[in-house]
């Protein structure tokens, strides 16, 4: 059974900088895996943000990037601001048209 | 512009089976793949499998292999996930969900509303 882990929860100020991360049981992340980066607000549908690594969607705002950081998939928010505050998921491909999800990341903007 | 609409709420008993559909607009259907994701309340976001309508190959998650099928219709650009004996436990949000793969990589873009699966006696 893969496990995907990221924190459960993260906080940040207005204007902030965070960096939430996505680890795989199988071992380190690579580009392979072709992280990708989802935000889900409450009552909505998940809205996708970085696609393998660090390649964004035409409707990412700048602020977001992806990385790779540690042997984990990253997410950066740069400037961060109270619209971001959501639930964070990434989703790694495992071959065999096979993926999983991490477990999510709540981030609170206070 | 790309859109994939669901069909409604449904409500099931214990053992029976659901079936929600996704229809595909504002892009060539043959040409992505379709994924399937739940969230149950309260819960995150789980991949349950995937088919690719150009020849109507399918994937699914270990959790789920023997208890859902996932098919399309061309002729319509619709994609269906039946999911079959349900429990509670499979009161979810289910949502469909568009992947790609291109020289970066796989990638999923847009995703549908979502269907609400309530499985209550």
């Amino acid at each position: 059974q893969i496990v995907v882990t990221q924190e459960p929860s993260l906080t940040v100020s207005p204007g902030g900088t965070v960096t939430l991360t996505c680890a795989s049981s199988t071992g380190a992340v690579s580009s392979g895996y072709s992280p990708n980066w989802f935000q889900q607000k409450p009552g909505q549908a998940p809205r996708a943000l970085i696609y393998s690594t660090d390649n964004k969607h035409s409707w990412t705002p700048a602020r977001f990037s992806g990385s790779l950081l540690g042997g984990k998939a990253a997410l950066t928010l740069s400037g961060v601001q109270p619209e971001d505050e959501a639930e964070y998921y990434c989703l790694l491909y495992y071959g065999g048209a096979h993926w999983v999800f991490g477990g999510g990341t709540k981030l609170t903007v206070l | 512009q790309v859109q994939l609409v669901q069909s409604g709420a449904e409500v099931k008993k214990p053992g029976a089976s659901v079936n929600v559909s996704c229809k595909a607009s504002g892009y060539i259907f043959t040409s992505s793949y379709m994924q399937w994701v739940r969230q149950a309340p309260g819960q995150g976001l789980e991949w349950m499998g995937m088919i690719n309508p150009n020849g109507g190959t399918t994937s699914y998650a270990p959790n789920f292999q023997g208890r859902v099928a996932v098919t399309r219709d061309t002729s319509t650009s619709t994609v269906y996930m039946e999911l079959n004996s349900l429990t509670s436990e499979d009161t979810a949000v289910y949502y469909c969900a568009r992947g790609r793969y291109d020289s970066t990589g796989y990638y999923s873009d847009y995703w549908g509303q979502g269907t609400l699966v309530t499985v209550s006696s």
